[in-house]
């Protein structure tokens, strides 16, 4: 079975606004790990935040972990129409050095 | 920038047509993975390797199988396809061990089976 799970599934919102994006996992892990895929592509790494850190920032990225709910947050901040995409969660698990996916989250970026 | 490749991009394919997918990659990774994905849907792992000569199967259930003779190629093939087999196929590599290690994709195979 997948280990992280995304939520929403889909989510529609104006250019200028804000997306947030949750992750909710099963096992400990070393990290997680966010990633973009764009209709049709191969899936491009955004950004890994470690399992004893809190929040971390790269750009118009924002993401939070909170292990002892064992979640995590992804913020795109002042959205834009090219942010359009599925975001997915990934988790490296501490009992093992495989990567598992979420079903992702569909983002619609409007102009 | 991935230098991870996968070819061929986009395959139609008659139903018992024996296929296999290529993936190559250029970082000297010893892990690699191919995961398949439906349109709009999760990922699932369908195999994965340690390194040379190590291949395993992953939590979603194939019919294909892969090989690994060298680090760069972890081919995927189909001795009998069928339209199940119709997905997104995606390769992705990282490397063994350490911790917070990038998982890094191709461009995906899109297999469609008539």
């Amino acid at each position: 079975s997948q280990q992280g799970e995304e939520d929403p599934q889909a989510l529609s919102i104006q250019e200028g606004e804000n997306a947030t994006m949750n992750c909710s996992y099963k096992t400990s892990i070393n990290n997680l790990q966010w990633y973009r895929q764009n209709s049709g592509r191969g899936l491009v790494h955004l950004i890994l935040i470690r399992s004893n850190e809190r929040e971390k920032h790269s750009g118009r990225l924002r993401v939070t972990l909170d292990t002892s709910k064992k979640s995590s947050s992804l913020l795109i901040t002042a959205s834009r129409a090219a942010d359009t995409a599925s975001y997915f969660c990934a988790t490296d698990a501490r009992n093992n050095n495989d990567m598992r996916f979420g079903a992702g989250t569909r983002l619609t970026v409007k102009p | 920038e991935a230098d991870i490749y996968q070819t061929p991009r986009y395959l139609v394919i008659g139903t018992g047509k024996k296929i296999t997918l290529e993936c190559s990659q250029t970082m000297g990774h010893d892990k690699m993975y191919w995961y398949q994905q439906d349109p709009g849907m999760e990922l699932h792992l369908i195999h994965y390797s340690y390194g040379v000569n190590s291949t395993e199967k992953g939590d979603l259930s194939s019919e294909s199988t892969v090989s690994r003779i060298r680090t760069e190629h972890f081919p995927l093939t189909l001795e009998s396809a069928r339209p199940s087999h119709t997905s997104q196929y995606l390769c992705a590599s990282k490397e063994l061990g350490g911790r917070g290690n990038t998982i890094y994709f191709g461009e995906g195979s899109w297999l469609t089976v008539v």
